[in-house]
């Protein structure tokens, strides 16, 4: 069964850089197909899609954070990661790590990431 | 990039009652790209209906969503204690994934 699990430091320092992984297990993270992205969830506010990337490694962001995002792939420790660079209180949330195509049905746990000094 | 406006915010319904729910997009959408999913407090997103009306695996039958172009509507036909909880819509398009701000189902 496939499971995916969020891992990284639950506090970031304004202007300083978010790095998240997500370790894929009961699966193989180079299966063909497949997108592997991040979403995230501000307290008490919506669904916010970060960005993906394919198989393949082509790579897709959101518009609004396309010049701080970073998304790449482990095949050798069968994980994905996430670097959110010049953070700001705004990007505290719980941040999800998800395989998906068209949508999204396989999620992680999800982790919460405070910005605080 | 298209945008999801959900409607209404919150509804507040009875246990029982039929709960519909409405999620508009800006500019159309292929039905094969609309999804739903429900979250509880504390957890992850499910998903409940892919491509605008086919339910996910073991998600009852009670839901169901239909639409098409713009307009796309989630129905619970009778409400049970544990489906109040919040409700999202979201779109794939030109690579690009969005969800809708949510609509809040409340017990009355």
């Amino acid at each position: 069964q496939l499971q995916l699990q969020e891992s990284g430091p639950g506090l970031v320092k304004p202007s300083e850089t978010l790095s998240l992984t997500c370790t894929v297990s009961g699966g193989s993270i180079s299966s063909s197909s497949y997108y592997w992205g991040w979403i995230r969830q501000p307290p008490g506010k919506g669904l916010e899609w970060i960005g993906s990337i394919y198989y393949s490694g082509s790579t897709y962001y959101n518009p609004s954070l396309k010049s701080r995002v970073t998304i790449s792939v482990d095949t050798s420790k069968n994980q994905f990661s996430l670097k959110l660079s010049s953070v700001t209180a705004a990007d505290t949330a719980v941040y999800y790590c998800a395989r998906h195509m068209w949508w999204l049905p396989h999620w992680g746990q999800g982790t919460l990431v405070t910005v605080s000094s | 990039e298209i945008v999801l406006t959900q409607s209404p915010g919150t509804l507040s319904l009875s246990p029982g009652e039929r709960a519909t729910l409405s999620c508009r997009a800006s500019q159309s959408v292929s039905s094969s790209y609309l999804a739903w999913y429900q979250q509880k407090p504390g957890q992850a997103p499910r998903l409940l209906i892919y491509g605008a009306s086919s339910r996910a695996t073991g998600i009852p039958d009670r839901f169901s969503g239909s639409g098409s172009g713009t307009d796309f509507t989630l129905t619970i036909s009778r409400l049970e204690p544990e489906d109040f909880a919040v409700y999202y819509c979201q779109q794939y398009g030109s690579s690009h994934w969005t969800f809708g701000q949510g609509t809040k189902v409340e017990i009355k």
